[in-house]
């Protein structure tokens, strides 16, 4: 069965240092999404991507942040210079043809900013 | 400030029962809406999508949605050992194709 991958799996950083957070879609699908986890708090939705460009980003995707599908199978978050508030579970979602249709989730990237 | 609310649990439920979750939403724009379980330390995973009123069945779940009364519920039959999870109700925005808007979780455990 298809799904979605991320790596790495986990990631430690010092504050300030930027990371790039890997995942790769479900071949067929066409929207991606980048959502994150605090440890104990909900889900929070950070941006969706769609033919090749940012389709909706929420207040929490500022400038530190960015995405990029650098080729047919990537889909890659960058952070910047991260905070030690960034640290949280970072999941990659894709869904095949709507945006409102079903989203599939990778196993998630653990960031830990020291 | 569109909202998902859930209770937090944990609910507690016997090996074999139904268990029953509950989820309202603040947005009446909102036409999608989905399950997801959530192992500890794991990534959520679909389990229902529900967009007309009414019941959606599939295998031992059930998905419930009132419109009407902005309520969406899961039914899980015959609860086993490995229901056991954080049940996540997510709800797409109104105003938005692509974000999902998040419950908090409602924790089930099922005892044997």
């Amino acid at each position: 069965e298809p799904e979605v991958t991320q790596t790495p799996s986990h990631q430690v950083t010092q504050m300030g240092q930027e990371v790039i957070l890997r995942c790769v879609p479900i071949s067929n699908h066409l929207y991606f999404y980048w959502y994150r986890q605090i440890l104990g708090q909900k889900v929070e939705f950070l941006v969706s991507f769609y033919n090749n460009e940012i389709s909706e980003k929420s207040e929490i995707f500022d400038d530190q942040f960015s995405v990029e599908r650098p080729d047919g199978s990537n889909f890659t978050l960058k952070i910047r210079s991260t905070k030690l508030e960034d640290s949280a579970m970072y999941f990659c979602a894709s869904s095949e043809t709507s945006p409102a249709g079903s989203q599939y989730f990778g196993p998630g990237t653990r960031l830990l900013v020291l | 400030q569109k909202e998902v609310e859930q209770n937090s649990g944990p609910l507690s439920v016997p090996e074999g029962a139904i268990a029953s979750l509950n989820c309202t939403y603040s947005d009446r724009g909102s036409q999608s809406f989905f399950w997801y379980r959530q192992y500890s330390g794991k990534s959520p995973e679909l389990i229902m999508f529900i967009y007309s009123n009414g019941d959606k069945e599939d295998g031992r779940f059930t998905a419930q949605l009132n419109k009407a009364s902005q309520y969406v519920s899961l039914l899980i039959r015959d609860s086993q050992p490995s229901d056991s999870a954080t049940y996540l109700c997510a709800v797409n925005g109104g105003d938005s194709n692509y974000q999902l808007i998040w419950g908090a979780g409602t924790k089930l455990i099922i005892k044997p």
